[in-house]
């Protein structure tokens, strides 16, 4: 079992729609959660940190799982620009500072 | 301010062939990442420094891959000798220090634009 699962999509919506991933972690000592955006043959940016009580960014939503393993990025009216492979990136006490990310879920908002 | 900086953007090789990537981090920056990213996966963490010692070289294949950050500022990544599965972009991240910032809070990695390497 990967340590970090994504659905890979892609996620096809229209301009101002809702869009949600999921992503779930195999290691329950996981303790730091962060989402990361990657555009095309681009390098992966920070787009949030995951706290436990869950938290928001303009129209970005994270919220955090810790008895089911899993999280979530929420993402309301989708803007063309937010076209990219969003990252789900987990980190665990034992591993120092290793990120480990997940295969991305890509997302494609057409007009 | 300056981002991290790697060269070269691309190189084809053939395999078992050397070849060698270069990474200038932001500067102040303290630790120093290489990792690999073979198309449709994530980034893999092949080696972390933290000043010019390694703090975590788990993933790192020692036989053909080696790294170092001598003077604690730039550093290199080495493949000898490269292998078709290889092929992969090579991304260089650094941060302030380690992961855990102050009161809860997280240092980000920021990337370089990577090396995109091709194993022929």
């Amino acid at each position: 079992r990967k340590e970090v699962e994504q659905d890979p999509g892609p996620f096809n919506v229209p301009e101002g729609a809702t869009v949600a991933f999921n992503c779930t972690y195999s290691n329950s000592a996981s303790q730091s959660f962060f989402w990361y955006r990657q555009d095309c043959r681009k390098e992966p940016k920070l787009l949030m940190s995951v706290y436990s009580s869950g938290n928001e960014d303009g129209r970005f939503t994270a919220q955090l799982n810790r008895a089911s393993q899993y999280i979530s990025l929420l993402i309301r009216d989708s803007k063309l620009s937010d076209s990219a492979t969003y990252l789900c990136v987990v980190n665990a006490k034992s591993s120092g500072d290793k990120l480990t990310f997940g295969t991305g879920t890509r997302l494609a908002v057409r007009p | 301010e300056a981002g991290v900086a790697q060269s070269p953007r691309y190189k084809i090789i053939e395999k078992r062939q050397s070849v060698a990537f270069w990474c200038n981090p932001i500067s102040g920056h303290a630790t120093l990442y290489w990792y690999q990213q073979i198309l449709g996966q994530g980034p893999k963490l092949l080696i972390q420094f933290q000043n010019n010692g390694v703090v975590d070289d788990s993933q790192l294949p020692k036989d053909r891959f080696s790294a170092e950050r001598l003077k604690g500022v730039d550093s290199t990544l080495k493949i000898q000798p490269a292998k078709l599965e290889d092929s992969a972009v090579y991304l260089c991240a650094s941060s302030p220090r380690g992961l855990a910032g102050a009161f809860g809070t997280y240092n980000e990695q920021f990337f370089g634009p990577g090396t995109r390497l091709t194993v022929l």
